[in-house]
């Protein structure tokens, strides 16, 4: 089946730090990445949709200078979030999809980011 | 306003029983809609994905059902074990979305007792 991975699984940092989560499909090419945030039991929230080449499209309330995304590749995307403060520390999960818009969407691991 | 909802935040069943979680959906128009199994600190994956012109998937031990009338879909997951333990969810994506975004439930979480 589709694989996604996501990498670091955790990240534990202080205050002001930018941190770059990967989000990388490996054994398709996804011309379309998504990346979600999750607070504990809730639903899964849309941050971004990003297809490879051109700039993401981000869901209202999310700050694009604030949660930077870069789909350079068809298997590679990443979302930095800048100058991170506690309010951000979430858990940020990346989603694939193989185009067409007909596809299922294949999750990463998720990355749980702490800021202390 | 457009809403999923998941009936039952929690589902408690015993061991060999069928778990039937419910997906409800209000101003939405699905071209498909998807559930996946969620385990705590791990990302979603995907189970089964069914389209607006089908009533019933099926896939080893699951089974969804989609009622575009009721705007209602059912999964069910029949000879129970406790490894069915999780949060499944219920994603829906719209019908005229050209990049395949999809709207999540909340999600049930379903425990299985021996």
């Amino acid at each position: 089946g589709a694989v996604v991975s996501q990498h670091p699984s955790r990240v534990i940092c202080k205050s002001g730090t930018s941190v770059k989560i990967e989000c990388r499909s490996l054994d398709f090419q996804a011309t379309t990445m998504f990346w979600y945030r999750q607070f504990p039991k809730q639903s899964l929230m849309l941050m971004a949709t990003s297809n490879e080449g051109s700039k993401a499209t981000y869901e209202q309330g999310v700050e694009k200078d604030k949660f930077l995304i870069n789909h350079a590749s068809l298997t590679l995307s990443t979302l930095t979030v800048t100058s991170a403060h506690p309010e951000d520390s979430s858990f940020y999960i990346c989603s694939a999809s193989g185009g067409g818009g007909n596809q299922p969407q294949h999750f990463g691991d998720g990355t749980r980011l702490s800021i202390l | 306003s457009q809403k999923i909802e998941q009936n039952s935040e929690a589902l408690n069943i015993q061991e060999g029983k069928t778990a039937t979680l419910t997906c409800n959906y209000t101003n939405y128009s699905p071209a498909y809609l998807q559930w996946y199994r969620q385990d705590p600190g791990r990302g979603p994956v995907f189970l089964l994905l069914i389209r607006e012109n089908e009533k019933e998937k099926r896939k080893e031990r699951l089974k969804v059902t989609f009622d575009t009338t009721l705007k209602q879909s059912l999964f069910h997951i029949t000879a129970s074990q406790p490894a069915d333990s999780a949060t499944y969810l219920c994603a829906l994506r719209n019908r005229g979305s050209t990049l395949g975004r999809l709207y999540f439930g909340r999600g049930t979480q379903l425990t299985v007792w021996p």
